[in-house]
Parts: C-alpha cells; sequence; structure tokens
C-alpha cells in the first residue's frame, strides 16, 4: 500500500541552525501539507500546498518556515533558524483532493537544544 | 482557530466490551469530519471521512455516526480488542484538518 514516508525520523540541531524535513508524498497525490505537535498538546496544521504554491498557512508558519516541492516526488519543510519552541513532532501528508481521506507519514521528532 | 473537542480524554476498556466516544465541531460551515486511529511512532491511520448528515460508516468492528446540524460524531468500538489501543483523533475538514486532542482507548486483556 503507498505511504508517505519522512526523514529523518528524529534530529536534534542547535537554536539558530537551518533544519530541513523531506517527505515523499503518495506518488499520485495533488496536495500536500505539513502539521506538526508539540509534546502535550494537538495536533496543529502549518501549511498546505497544491500546484507548485501554498495555498493555505497557519499563523504558526511564519517567515521562518518555507515549503518546497524541488522535484517531482519530494516535498520538503525549511525552518530557517530554529527556536526552542520549534521542537516538536513534524507529520507530512498528501491526499488526492482537498475533500478525500489525508495520509500521513510516521513524523519527524524535531529537538532544538 | 476552530475548536474542536473530544471527550473523553482517555478511557480503558475490558477486553471484549464495546465503547463509544465523542467529536464536537462547529456545526456551521460542515464540509467533512475525519476519524484518524493513532498509534504510538506509526503515522495516523485514517478510519474514516465523514461528509453527510447522518452518515454512519463501518470498519470492522469499529463505526462512527455524523450530525452535522448539532455538531458531533461518535466513534464505536464494538468488542474491544488489545490491538484497539490507540489514541484516536476526530479533525474538521474546512480545507484544512483542525485536530481534537484525541481519545487514548487501553483494553486491557
Amino acid at each position: 500500500e503507498p505511504e508517505v514516508t519522512q526523514t529523518p525520523s528524529h534530529q536534534v540541531t542547535q537554536m539558530g541552525q537551518e533544519v530541513i524535513l523531506r517527505c515523499v508524498p503518495i506518488s499520485n497525490h495533488l496536495y500536500f501539507y505539513w502539521y506538526r505537535q508539540i509534546l502535550g498538546q494537538k495536533v496543529e496544521f502549518l501549511v498546505s500546498f497544491y500546484n507548485n504554491e501554498i495555498s493555505e498557512k497557519s499563523e504558526i508558519f511564519d517567515d521562518q518556515f518555507s515549503v518546497e516541492r524541488p522535484d517531482g516526488s519530494n516535498f520538503t519543510l525549511k525552518i530557517r533558524s530554529t527556536k526552542l519552541e520549534d521542537s516538536a513532532m513534524y507529520f507530512c501528508a498528501s491526499s488526492r483532493d482537498s475533500g478525500n481521506t489525508i495520509y500521513f507519514g510516521e513524523g519527524s521528532w524535531l529537538t532544538v537544544v | 482557530i476552530l475548536n474542536v473537542e473530544q471527550s473523553p480524554q482517555s478511557l480503558h476498556v475490558q477486553e471484549g466490551d464495546s465503547t463509544n466516544f465523542t467529536c464536537s465541531f462547529p456545526s456551521s460551515n460542515f464540509y467533512a469530519l475525519h476519524w484518524y486511529r493513532w498509534e504510538t511512532a506509526k503515522s495516523p491511520e485514517a478510519l474514516f471521512v465523514m461528509t453527510l448528515n447522518g452518515d454512519e460508516k463501518k470498519k470492522g468492528r469499529i463505526s462512527a455516526t455524523l450530525n452535522t446540524k448539532e455538531g458531533y460524531s461518535y466513534l464505536y468500538i464494538k468488542g474491544s480488542q488489545p490491538e484497539d489501543s490507540a489514541t484516536y483523533l476526530c479533525a474538521f475538514n474546512d480545507y484544512k484538518l483542525s485536530f481534537g486532542a484525541g481519545t487514548t482507548v487501553t483494553v486491557r486483556a
């Protein structure tokens, strides 16, 4: 069964460093998302991406964050200068269209120290 | 930010017993409600996408109902098994998912 894959599964980074989280969405999907969950809190929406551009973003997704689909298969989330409060599990997700099932990856656990 | 609430936060069930729990969401501008099953260290597994008032969906021993007019959905587990132990998340879809905090189910053998 096709699945969303994410790398790395866990990354520890120093505050102020840049981090890139990588995702390979399901191949025939058109909508891509990043969500995150800070420990003990709800899963939160960060950004959705369709047709090579951001379709919606939350207030969390500020200038420190960016997304890119550099080729036909990868979808990346970049955090330019990490802060302690960026420590969270980051989930990539994809769907065929906006109303269908959204499939999640296993997450990338980011720890900022 | 949409207010999606799930209750209870956690529950313990004896193996073989049935159980249910609730997700409440804004009843205006309804588009879709998603249910996920999430085990630790795994990706959230999609269970249902519910779109119509009165919808009832079933997957094995798990089923869900939807009331969009009053803004709630129930998830039912019939004859709980230890492998049903997980956190069950609901999410309101208005072109992005707004998640509840989840109901963590522990099934005791």
